[in-house]
């Protein structure tokens, strides 16, 4: 079975900090997403990575960014964190079909 | 216009109930159709994964795609209180892209 972990499952911050999520995945998967999912906008992509040290944004990339220095560990980065960005963070991996496996999420409240 | 539409529910149906599931989207370039099951507190997890138009069954549940109407379905036969969950429906143009769009989720509550 694929397992994707993300390092916490709640997390409060406050405005202005530097806030790191980190998703390690077991299963040697290329493929690895950050998304967000927010009630009445479902899952949104925040960047994606192919391979280690390569990057691709996703649709809402703004006030992220991400380092991916070892193919199992994928980090998302928010760089001065604010309060729109109160929401569930989701990691995901795929091998590189169609099929994602996601971790449990992130709830990140931004005070 | 989103490009996919789902319904969010909740939906509500007694044990055993058949429950359909819909969602369409605008995009014809559309290929690759999934279905996921998110529990409360959870991430999603694939239950269904189909290609192109058609049907795929696995046990209870059964994915639809119509491309000429742009519409897919899941259906869940003999519903259980443990089906309960949101059901997110994706798509994407390509084989092994990074270009997924997700529904907002259908809130499904299955009553004992």
């Amino acid at each position: 079975d694929v397992k994707v972990t993300q390092s916490s499952r709640y997390l409060v911050k406050r405005t202005g900090e530097k806030v790191f999520l980190e998703c390690v995945q077991d299963m040697d998967h290329e493929n690895m997403f950050w998304y967000r999912q927010d009630p009445g906008l479902g899952l949104r992509l925040i960047y994606f990575s192919y391979d280690v040290k390569m990057k691709e944004k996703g649709d809402i990339p703004e006030g992220y960014s991400v380092s991916r220095e070892k193919k199992e560990r994928f980090s998302l980065i928010l760089e001065s964190a604010s309060t729109n960005q109160t929401s569930m963070y989701l990691c995901a991996t795929s091998r590189g079909g169609n099929e994602q496996f996601f971790g449990p999420g992130t709830r990140l409240t931004v005070l | 216009q989103k490009e996919v539409e789902q319904d969010p529910g909740p939906l509500s149906v007694p044990e055993g109930a058949i429950v359909s599931l819909n969602c369409t989207y605008s995009n014809s370039a559309f290929q690759y159709f999934m279905w996921y099951r998110q529990y409360s507190r959870k991430g999603p997890e694939l239950l269904m994964y189909t290609y192109s138009s058609g049907n795929k069954e696995d046990g209870r549940f059964t994915a639809q795609v119509d491309k000429s109407s742009k519409y897919i379905s899941l259906f869940i036969r003999d519903s259980q209180p443990s089906d309960s969950a949101t059901y997110l429906c994706a798509m994407s143009a390509a084989s092994g892209t990074y270009k997924y769009i997700f529904g907002t989720g259908t809130r499904l509550k299955v009553l004992a």
